[in-house]
């Protein structure tokens, strides 16, 4: 079966760091997405692991263990903007490249 | 690059009718589009995926019949609700994937009211 949680809500502050952890169970593994969404709004892509470790992108950096089925998203210097939800995405081992999506994380930024 | 929209953002109609809802690729072909369903506060349930010249796969649960998908061209896709309720009420997303690429870029998507 396919599983992938995430925690519902998270609250931070301006300027701090938070890290949204994600976990997944999953009949095949070819890659892990991060994307943004705010309110209303299509998803935006933040990042793609597909090999153990971490990759920074600016504020944005993911990392991912497969031998853990874990991953997370870290923001630093958080601003108000980044109030938004943020879907962990696991695209299975097959042909179609479909993603299975999380149930998103939503993240307040109080100032 | 890589922009992909939908037509119309939103529609409102009257239970029993159909409505079509387009999803094209404006800047590159794509082989695969993906088609998204999202209630409120709730995470992105994947509906079906769409390969041109070829009949839609859908995932478990999503009525074939009910959600027409088409995939006539490399830049188009559509998706019709067929005879609309209440409960079909919904922010529709559909996604694009460029060539051979991990990447899949999303609509701006479109909200669906069935009164």
């Amino acid at each position: 079966g396919q599983n992938i949680d995430q925690p519902t809500e998270m609250t931070a502050t301006e300027g701090a760091i938070v890290q949204i952890n994600c976990t997944y169970q999953t009949s095949g593994f070819n890659g892990l997405f991060w994307y943004q969404q705010h309110a209303g709004e299509a998803p935006t892509f933040l990042s793609y692991n597909v090999l153990d470790g971490l990759e920074e992108k600016g504020r944005f950096s993911s990392f991912l263990s497969r031998s853990k089925g874990y991953s997370y998203l870290l923001l630093k210097e958080l601003q108000m903007k980044d109030s938004a939800s943020y879907l962990c995405a696991v695209r299975e081992e097959d042909s179609s490249y479909k993603l299975i999506f999380g149930s998103g994380t939503r993240l307040l930024v109080r100032p | 690059g890589a922009v992909v929209s939908q037509h119309p953002s939103w529609v409102i109609c009257k239970s029993g009718t159909s409505v079509k809802i387009e999803c094209r690729s404006l800047d590159f072909q794509a082989t695969t589009m993906f088609w998204y369903r999202q209630f409120p506060k709730q995470s992105l349930m994947l509906m079906a995926t769409s390969n041109e010249g070829s009949k839609a796969t859908y995932e478990q649960g999503v009525e074939k019949d009910k959600f027409l998908i088409n995939h006539a061209s490399l830049t188009l896709s559509t998706l019709t609700v067929t005879s609309a309720h209440p409960e079909d009420s919904s922010f529709y997303i559909c996604s694009a994937r460029l060539g051979r690429s991990y990447e899949q870029y999303f609509g701006p998507g479109t909200r669906l009211t069935v009164t």
